[in-house]
């Protein structure tokens, strides 16, 4: 597509379901990122991909959070067991395979109640 | 891993004045050091990079430094304008073939007063 597209852009939860947050990166970028902003914070890297493998996942903060990409294009981030804290906005990029020149998407505000 | 420190937090500059943004990072083998502006409820947007083969770059009103000795990196912005009010983040990454990720610094939120 011409850009990065998440959905959903909103999403409110209740404590302890589990939500799943999609990304669907520029065509022919071999690279995704997934990030994490909270309220007025930086941006906290999650897990970054290079085809379908994931080559670091170091900032997954739990093992509640898990992500997946199939066909080296849409991913899907899953947060189990939602918490309070994991209310922020969850943003997805995507590059090509140097990784120069991220794009972001407009980012998924996840909000736990 | 790589670690960015981006001072200061605020910028407050009175329109058509300059501004100067400053960040660290503590891995020697970065080679790619991206700045990013986000504005309000919107996705951060890349505005100028500079890799390690290179000092300095312009693009108009903007222009980043690099000083690879020191391992710092500075964003210039000159004849400020209420449009640049918006949160700044520098960041830092070793670029090989098979990519890799941006460490961001915490962000700038710069204030243009018109």
């Amino acid at each position: 597509g011409a850009g990065v597209s998440q959905s959903p852009s909103n999403k409110v939860t209740e404590k302890g379901k589990d939500v799943e947050l999609r990304c669907d990166p520029i065509s022919g970028h071999t690279a995704l990122y997934w990030y994490r902003q909270s309220l007025g914070q930086g941006l906290e890297f999650l897990i970054y991909f290079q085809g379908n493998s994931a080559p670091d996942k170091s900032g997954l903060p739990s093992d509640r959070f898990s992500a997946e990409r199939t066909g080296g294009s849409v991913s899907t981030l899953t947060i189990q067991r939602t918490q309070q804290e994991d209310s922020a906005v969850y943003l997805c990029a995507s590059s090509f395979t140097s990784g120069w020149g991220y794009t972001f998407g407009s980012g998924t505000r996840l909000t736990v109640v | 891993g790589e670690n960015v420190e981006q001072h200061p937090s605020t910028l407050s500059v009175q329109e058509g004045d300059s501004a100067v943004i400053k960040c660290t990072y503590s891995d020697s083998a970065s080679n790619y050091f991206p700045w990013y502006k986000q504005e309000l409820g919107k996705r951060p947007q890349l505005i100028i990079d500079i890799r390690s083969n290179v000092g300095e770059k312009k693009d108009q009103r903007i222009a980043v430094t690099l000083n690879k000795t020191a391992k710092h990196f500075s964003l210039h912005i000159t004849e400020t304008q209420p449009e640049d009010s918006a949160v700044y983040f520098c960041a830092a990454s070793f670029i090989k073939a098979a990519g890799n990720k941006l460490t961001f610094g915490g962000g700038t939120r710069v204030l243009v007063k018109p």
